[in-house]
């Protein structure tokens, strides 16, 4: 079955450090990938997205690039925040035909990021 | 953009009671809601797919009688825990997808069966 692979954590990092979050996976088919964020007491939200094999998702300084030879997404993000403390998702989702689909998760890494 | 309500957010119960979770979608239509667990330290496991109006479809290993999926209307879908136990406790999220924006999140349910 479709798996995702993520680093454990806590990650404790201090601010303006290079971050990166490593997520792989296996999948039966080819699949779409996502990195979500869970900020405390709030909802997932995404983050950003790939649909295919090397395309690089962004958004707010973070990136993933879909790596279908490695099958990896690792997230990255060049200088953290402390505001970037969080709980990340790496997941992804293959098309059945059938209709909406749910995503499989990794475990989710929780990042600190100290002053 | 898309708002999915999820209440409560916390919720203590004593063992062999029903516990009822509500997911709702504010500003948009939802034919489809996922309703996923999490126990501590492992992923975000899917437990089921509601689609309005029908029975919901739900994963292997999860029992169908004990954890109750209505989605009566395009804007609610409700997870009711029958007869719940400690083991039961957990972490519960839904989630709307196939919208224009994607999959949208609740904040989530902590469930502590005692």
């Amino acid at each position: 079955g479709d798996s995702v692979t993520q680093m454990e954590g806590p990650v404790t990092l201090s601010e303006e450090a290079f971050l990166t979050i490593n997520c792989t996976y296996t999948a039966t088919g080819y699949p779409s990938l996502f990195w979500y964020v869970q900020y405390p007491g709030e909802g997932l939200q995404l983050l950003l997205k790939a649909t295919k094999a090397d395309d690089k998702g962004s958004n707010k300084g973070f990136e993933a690039t879909y790596r279908k030879e490695t099958t990896s997404f690792h997230l990255e993000k060049g200088s953290v925040q402390v505001s970037d403390s969080a709980v990340y998702f790496c997941a992804l989702k293959v098309y059945s035909g059938g209709g909406a689909d749910g995503l499989t998760f990794g475990k989710g890494t929780h990042l600190i990021i100290q002053p | 953009g898309a708002v999915v309500s999820q209440h409560p957010s916390r919720v203590i119960c004593k063992s062999g009671t029903s516990v009822k979770i509500e997911c709702r979608s504010l500003d948009f239509q939802a034919t489809t809601m996922f309703w996923y667990r999490q126990f501590p330290k492992q992923s975000l496991m899917l437990m089921a797919t509601s689609n309005e109006g029908s029975k919901a479809t739900y994963e292997q290993g999860v029992e169908k009688d004990k954890f109750l999926i209505n989605h009566a209307s395009l804007t609610l879908s409700t997870l009711t825990v029958t007869s719940a136990h400690p083991e039961d406790s957990s972490f519960y999220i839904c989630s709307a997808g196939g919208t224009r924006y994607g999959y949208t999140f609740g904040s989530g349910t902590r469930l502590t069966v005692v």
